[in-house]
């Protein structure tokens, strides 16, 4: 299948800086990104939406200027959590769509490994 | 209220046991059901995917089914092994505005003991 990757995997950041979260789809393009947030042993939250060479789409409660979203390129889309606080510490995951046919279905999403962020 | 609901929410078996995940959901325009695996601390990883007019698909010890009429899908996992452990995830599609959109359950945990 499809491999999406994350960078960092990791991070741990004082209060009031902003880190950067990058997602990349190794073998496909990827017009449309998704970035979502997971708290412990809850499920996966979707964020927003992000196009290529547009801007993304924030679903409800969620902040734009706080989460902002770049989507530069086919394959890669950055999150970038501005100002982090410690209520902003979660497991962020990305996934990409491929609309190739898989088994017959029109599209498919995968998944990242996810960045854990832990802000101090 | 989720639109996709897991049970149990936990569940703690013996290697080499079997088991059954339930996923009910009410999501509509149906448009696929999948069973995603979360090991901790990674992403999900798709175990299975069905459409409305499939009724069971396997992957290896992995075998899920699908009940569209009732609305019920369930993953059985056969022979368990330690590896097992993991979040499994049901994860509904529903057709909005001509792209579908995915609505998860909360997951099931399994932990599989010696």
């Amino acid at each position: 299948g499809a491999v999406v990757s994350q960078h960092p995997s990791w991070v741990i950041c004082k209060s009031g800086t902003s880190v950067k979260i990058e997602c990349r789809s190794l073998d496909f393009q990827a017009t449309t990104m998704f970035w979502y947030r997971q708290f412990p042993k809850q499920s996966l939250m979707l964020m927003a939406t992000s196009n290529e060479g547009s801007k993304a789409t924030y679903e409800q409660g969620v902040e734009k200027d706080k989460f902002l979203i770049n989507h530069a390129s086919l394959t890669l889309s950055t999150l970038t959590v501005t100002s982090a606080h410690p209520e902003d510490s979660s497991f962020y995951i990305c996934s990409a769509r491929d609309f190739l046919l898989e088994g017959g279905y029109q599209e498919t999403q995968y998944f990242g490994p996810g960045t854990r962020l832990l802000v101090l | 209220k989720n639109q996709v609901e897991q049970s149990p929410q936990s569940l703690i078996i013996l290697e080499g046991k079997n088991c059954t995940l339930q996923c009910n959901y009410t999501v509509s325009p149906f448009s696929n059901l999948r069973w995603y695996k979360q090991d901790t601390g990674r992403g999900p990883v798709s175990l299975t995917i069905m459409t409305f007019s499939e009724n069971t698909k396997s992957n290896g010890r992995y075998t899920a089914t699908l009940d569209a009429d009732t609305k019920q899908s369930s993953l059985h996992i056969t022979a368990s092994q330690l590896s097992d452990s993991a979040s499994y995830i049901c994860v509904v599609s529903a057709n909005r505005g001509g792209y579908n959109k995915l609505i998860f359950g909360a997951g099931t945990r399994l932990a599989v003991h010696p």
